[in-house]
């Protein structure tokens, strides 16, 4: 059973850079197959897919976000990471992590149970 | 890319079936038949309901199905039961490896 857990500090200062990190557990990042994913959900609003990783290394961006977001790998930790460059309090959300997409499967199967940004001064 | 556009809102009795839709645009539903449905209830994260328009992954009542048509996705749930009540959201593949989510539907269980 594939398990994520967000981590990373809940509250960001406006201008600064959110910075959250995804431990993976009961399978390997680097095993190829599937990437591995960062969602967004804005307070009482819907989601938002925010980009994703392979183990090769390639990323894949929402075009609306690609200036301000770097998501990269930690494979000797089955880890990875999201930053986020100039927050505002629009970037405000619970962030998730997610297995997916699959090679061939073209869905996000496996999610962590969310972690809550708050950008304020 | 903006986001498909779903319902704010459906409901049903018990027992009855409700139909969710999801309307995009050529260049994601209308192109590819990758769409995913997704449950969420209140403070929990999402669960993949449907993929690929019509498959259910292991573990999901087959009171859930998907189809397509078009550039409009539909999640139905027949035999509503009160665990159903939460929101649902679709997302579809939209080219480029760039993924797209719907608004949201809530769905109320009379």
């Amino acid at each position: 059973q594939v398990q994520l857990q967000e981590s990373g500090p809940g509250l960001v200062k406006p201008s600064q850079t959110l910075s959250l990190t995804c431990t993976v557990s009961g399978g390997s990042i680097s095993s190829g197959g599937y990437y591995w994913s960062w969602i967004r959900q804005h307070p009482g609003e819907g989601l938002e897919w925010i980009g994703s990783i392979y183990y090769s290394g390639s990323t894949y961006y929402n075009p609306s976000l690609m200036s301000r977001v770097t998501i990269s790998k930690d494979t000797s930790k089955n880890q990875f990471s999201l930053k986020v460059n100039s927050v505002t309090a629009a970037d405000t959300a619970v962030y998730y992590c997610a297995r997916g997409p699959g090679i061939t499967a073209r869905n996000f199967d496996y999610w962590g149970q969310g972690t809550l940004v708050t950008v304020s001064s | 890319q903006s986001a498909l556009t779903q319902p704010r809102s459906v409901s049903g009795s018990p027992g009855q079936s409700v139909t969710i839709s999801c309307t995009g645009t050529s260049s994601d539903i209308g192109d590819y038949n990758y769409v995913s449905w997704y449950q969420q209830h209140p403070g929990k994260a999402p669960k993949l309901m449907i993929y690929d328009v019509n498959k259910r992954p292991s573990g999901v009542p087959d009171r859930f199905s998907g189809s397509k048509s078009g550039n409009t996705a539909s999640l139905t749930i027949s035999g509503l039961q009160a665990e159903d009540e939460a929101d649902y959201y679709c997302c579809s593949y939209a080219g480029s490896y760039t993924y797209v989510f719907g608004s949201g539907t809530k769905v109320t269980v009379l």
